[in-house]
């Protein structure tokens, strides 16, 4: 069974400048998370998705952050303009639904470094 | 104020030794996990917990919901054990722990 895909692996951009970071969750899978990982901390959830649909994106900050789940398989989150304070990795995770019970799936990150 | 917060932030230990990591939060909780994150980000998810004990090799978690405590323990560490061993609570949400950095040495 094939694991969640995530690219970029690495990206270094400027402060000011755009990025977007692709997930691929397990095939299945109804719900998808983007947590944000920043050094020596744990992560921290910035949305969930359950199928196409938003169920918690309180801690996305919208003013620059933007994700979207196309047609409740694949998923992009975006950062526009990009602050030196979002250099993290950005992990995407999934799992079969979306209960306290369900095991996620975290993909390999993206290591996001800002300059 | 962190909702869970981990101890120790870092340990280090010689091969053979027993390993106790410990996770407390604040708030009543429906489940509890454990997970283990290598360098290089990927993250695996060890064990969940809403009562009791579980064992999976050498590892074993307990969890005490009235004392908003859970244990992960590591019998016979090796240093393939090594790694960071992070807690999260979920209440309608996982809530993460900042992690404790295990390091085995020979």
């Amino acid at each position: 069974e094939a694991g969640v895909a995530q690219s970029p692996r690495y990206k270094i951009i400027e402060k000011r400048q755009s990025v977007a970071f692709w997930c691929n969750p397990i095939s299945g899978h109804a719900t998808l998370y983007w947590y944000q990982q920043i050094l020596g901390q744990g992560p921290k959830l910035l949305i969930q998705f359950q199928n196409n649909g938003v169920v918690d994106d309180s801690q996305l900050p919208k003013d620059r952050f933007s994700a979207e789940r196309l047609k409740g398989v694949d998923s992009t989150l975006k950062i526009q303009p990009a602050k030196l304070e979002d250099s993290a990795v950005y992990l995407c995770a999934s799992s079969l639904g979306d209960l306290s019970s369900d095991t996620q799936y975290f993909g390999p990150g993206t290591r996001l470094t800002v300059l | 104020k962190n909702e869970v917060e981990q101890s120790p932030q870092n340990l280090t230990a010689q091969e053979g030794e027993f390993i106790t990591i410990n996770c407390s939060y604040s708030v009543g909780i429906s489940a509890l996990h454990w997970l283990q994150q290598h360098p290089g980000g990927g993250i695996v998810s060890l064990f969940m917990l809403s009562s009791g004990k579980k064992k999976h090799g050498r590892l074993i978690a307990t969890i005490n919901i009235q004392e908003k405590h859970s244990s992960l323990h590591i019998t016979a560490s090796h240093p393939r054990d090594s790694a960071v061993y992070i807690c999260a609570v979920y209440f309608g949400k996982l809530v993460f722990g900042q992690g404790t950095r295990l390091t085995i040495n020979p």
